[in-house]
């Protein structure tokens, strides 16, 4: 699976919109985009996940650039319970076995 | 609905003892992987399986772990004369058999090897 990049930590004021980056500049035409959070002891929770086409959802947005070697995850507005680390992930989709490779992800931090 | 459940949430074992930690997949779920997760990282992959079928088991560490899901339901994975290295967060995740599945995380168990 193509090996992603994201900036170790961002700050989001309360109510404002978080846009967390994602580098994967050696994905393959058959491998998704996927995003995870995580919340201080729980388990990773899906968020979304797209292939090519921008994919709206009641969580966030995620916008992928048309060459696929970056994407975007848009929180609309964020709040306190937002704070997590964001996982983004590329993974092929055609094979159910296929696990999560998780980086380090985004450390988000919503402030008041 | 019912979200994949584990058992224990927290463990406490001496060096030496054996555990084992229960997941409880989402019902209807075929693939079954577990996780492992050390404190300040990524999870990482252990294993996985289809229905009752272990088709992957590379990111096990060692012989002192195995799992198993003898019905394609419920799994354990169970850890033979615990080591200190071994004190992680162990995460269970199921999923449907599809292109492009989404992998649903269950709480984990916090194993703590004194």
């Amino acid at each position: 699976d193509a090996k992603t990049t994201q900036p170790t930590s961002m700050d989001c004021a309360e109510g404002r919109a978080a846009n967390l980056p994602c580098n994967h500049s050696t994905i393959s035409g058959n491998e998704y985009v996927y995003w995870y959070r995580q919340i201080h002891s729980q388990g990773p929770q899906y968020i979304i996940h797209g292939l090519k086409n921008n994919e709206t959802n009641e969580m966030a947005s995620l916008i992928i650039t048309e060459d696929r070697k970056s994407s975007t995850l848009i929180l609309p507005h964020a709040t306190l319970r937002d704070t997590a680390v964001y996982y983004c992930i590329v993974r092929v989709g055609d094979n159910a076995g296929n696990m999560l490779t998780f980086g380090g992800g985004t450390r988000l931090m919503v402030k008041p | 609905g019912a979200g994949v459940s584990q058992s224990p949430r927290y463990k406490v074992a001496k060096r030496g003892q054996d555990v084992a930690l229960r997941c409880d997949p989402i019902s209807g779920h075929v693939s079954l992987f577990w996780y492992q997760q050390a404190l300040g990282q990524g999870p990482e992959f252990l294993t996985y399986f289809q229905n009752e079928a272990q088709l992957d088991k590379s990111g096990l560490p060692s012989d002192r772990f195995f799992a198993e899901r003898p019905e394609g339901s419920v799994s354990t994975l169970k850890i033979q004369r615990t080591q200190q290295e071994d004190s992680a967060v162990y995460l269970c995740a199921s999923s449907l058999v599809q292109e492009g599945e989404t992998q649903y995380f269950g709480p984990g168990t916090r194993l703590l090897v004194l």
